[in-house]
């Protein structure tokens, strides 16, 4: 039972242009989200988070934007870099006083052409 | 400042044999510690959590086992490894605190089964 879905395996963006990562998610007790960035052979590396008293949170070029009701979120990426070609994975997490695990998505291949 | 060491980076082990993963975080006490994998082609699953020492959850029923000695060391074991245990096993570490935060991972282990 995944949790936390990607549903687009790949993506492919022309550089300049805005790259839209989507996440959706099942467990209403997640309150916290993340989105991680993942070059092969590293360890993901936090890239921005929103909790779900807001509905959008934004980073220089990252904004995470939060339909709680829908229960989706998406990451834009503008202008895209080829340097953000990598894996994202989102990431939730239940409310504090939980065991405090956070469920992956499967991620999403962003490839940002030059 | 915290950091989190993952050790070894690539590891080739035939089948039948013994795994031992180490991993170590520095600057941050009775911190949430966790063990992921990332199969090929697949997203981030959880293996195991630990909220303290001796206090180990596991996620997925598999072939291996962990244990956490010390306060800062978490460790990934197998007693007989199998083929399909082969992939990118990631060390990860959270604060423990009842606010939302990020969790930061290690350089991860890239774990062939020959």
């Amino acid at each position: 039972d995944q949790q936390v879905k990607q549903n687009s395996p790949s993506l492919s963006v022309q550089e300049g242009r805005i790259s839209i990562l989507n996440c959706d998610y099942t467990n209403s007790m997640f309150d916290y989200f993340l989105w991680y960035k993942k070059y092969p052979a590293e360890g993901p590396t936090f890239l921005i988070s929103i909790s779900s008293i807001k509905d959008k949170n934004e980073d220089g070029r990252f904004t995470v934007f939060l339909n709680k009701s829908a229960k989706h979120l998406s990451l834009h990426i503008v202008p895209s870099q080829p340097g953000d070609s990598a894996v994202y994975f989102c990431a939730a997490s239940p409310r504090p006083g939980s065991a405090r695990q956070l469920t992956f998505g499967s991620g999403t291949q962003l490839t940002v052409l030059p | 400042s915290q950091t989190i060491h993952q050790w070894p980076a690539t590891l080739v082990q035939p089948v039948g044999s013994p795994l031992s993963l180490e991993c170590t975080v520095e600057g941050t006490s009775n911190p949430n510690l966790y063990w992921y994998r990332q199969a090929a082609g697949r997203g981030l699953q959880l293996l195991f959590y630990s909220v303290g020492i001796g206090q180990i959850s596991s996620e997925v029923p598999q072939n291996l086992s962990a244990s956490r000695p010390q306060d800062r060391q978490f460790i990934l074991s197998s007693k007989k490894l199998l083929l399909s245990d082969s992939g990118f096993y990631l060390c990860a570490w959270r604060p423990p605190t009842v606010l939302n935060t990020e969790a930061f991972f290690g350089q991860g282990t890239r774990l062939t089964v020959v």
